[in-house]
């Protein structure tokens, strides 16, 4: 069956210009984690959506990011006013089982996005 | 300090040899995951853990609770086992299952 997939796999843009990274969960995954890794660096957390919760906010480094889930199915996560520290390889992440159950992620294979 | 840590941060061995990565992890976690990403990006999730041990074909993972202690295991290692290896914990507090990661080890190994 699909995997998660994402759109677009590269992005190069000027800084300044706002682009949207979309991602495409698995079908019937009712989690969506966004995660980001900076060249160098580990990943770590940006924002989580679960079915028609409110969704975790807490890892948006900036008011810059910002994200949606439509339809408790695709995400777009849209930087505005990118800066060159915002180059980095945003991965999306799904699940059929979040919180406690302890749900395994399936992750897309990221776009690399580069701010020149 | 990292609430992750991996030791080591680097690891080449011979096609063959039996290798071991370490996690220890600061906090109380509800699971533990061991990823493997690929040069090119992708990740897989190879185990996620609340207890004992897990195998897949020659891998075997590992998790002391009291411990605050995971290992991954890669026996008779193979070229195509070269890969960063993150181990990654899905903190016991946290609403979902949002991954906070170890900063990955870079495994070569060499035919």
């Amino acid at each position: 069956g699909a995997g998660v997939s994402q759109s677009p796999s590269n992005k190069v843009t000027e800084k300044g210009k706002d682009v949207e990274l979309r991602c495409d969960p698995i079908s019937g995954h009712t989690a969506l984690y966004w995660y980001r890794q900076s060249l160098g660096q580990g990943l770590e957390f940006l924002i989580y959506f679960q079915g028609n919760s409110a969704p975790d906010k807490s890892g948006l480094p900036s008011d810059r990011f910002s994200a949606e889930r439509t339809g408790g199915s695709v995400s777009t996560l849209t930087i505005q006013r990118t800066q060159q520290e915002d180059s980095a390889v945003y991965l999306c992440a799904s699940s059929s089982r979040p919180g406690r159950a302890l749900g395994e992620q399936f992750f897309g294979p990221g776009t690399r996005l580069t701010v020149l | 300090k990292n609430e992750v840590e991996q030791s080591p941060q680097n690891l080449t061995a011979q096609e063959g040899e039996f290798i071991t990565i370490n996690c220890s992890y600061s906090v109380g976690i509800s699971a533990l995951h061991w990823l493997q990403q690929h040069p090119g990006g992708g990740i897989v999730s190879l185990f996620m853990l609340s207890s004992g041990k897990k195998k897949h074909g020659r891998l075997i993972a590992t998790i002391n609770i009291q411990e605050k202690h995971s290992s991954l295991h890669i026996t008779a290692s193979h070229p195509r086992d070269s890969a960063v290896y993150i181990c990654a914990v899905i903190k016991g507090e946290t609403s979902g299952s949002r991954l906070t990661f170890g900063e990955g080890t870079q495994l070569t190994v060499n035919p």
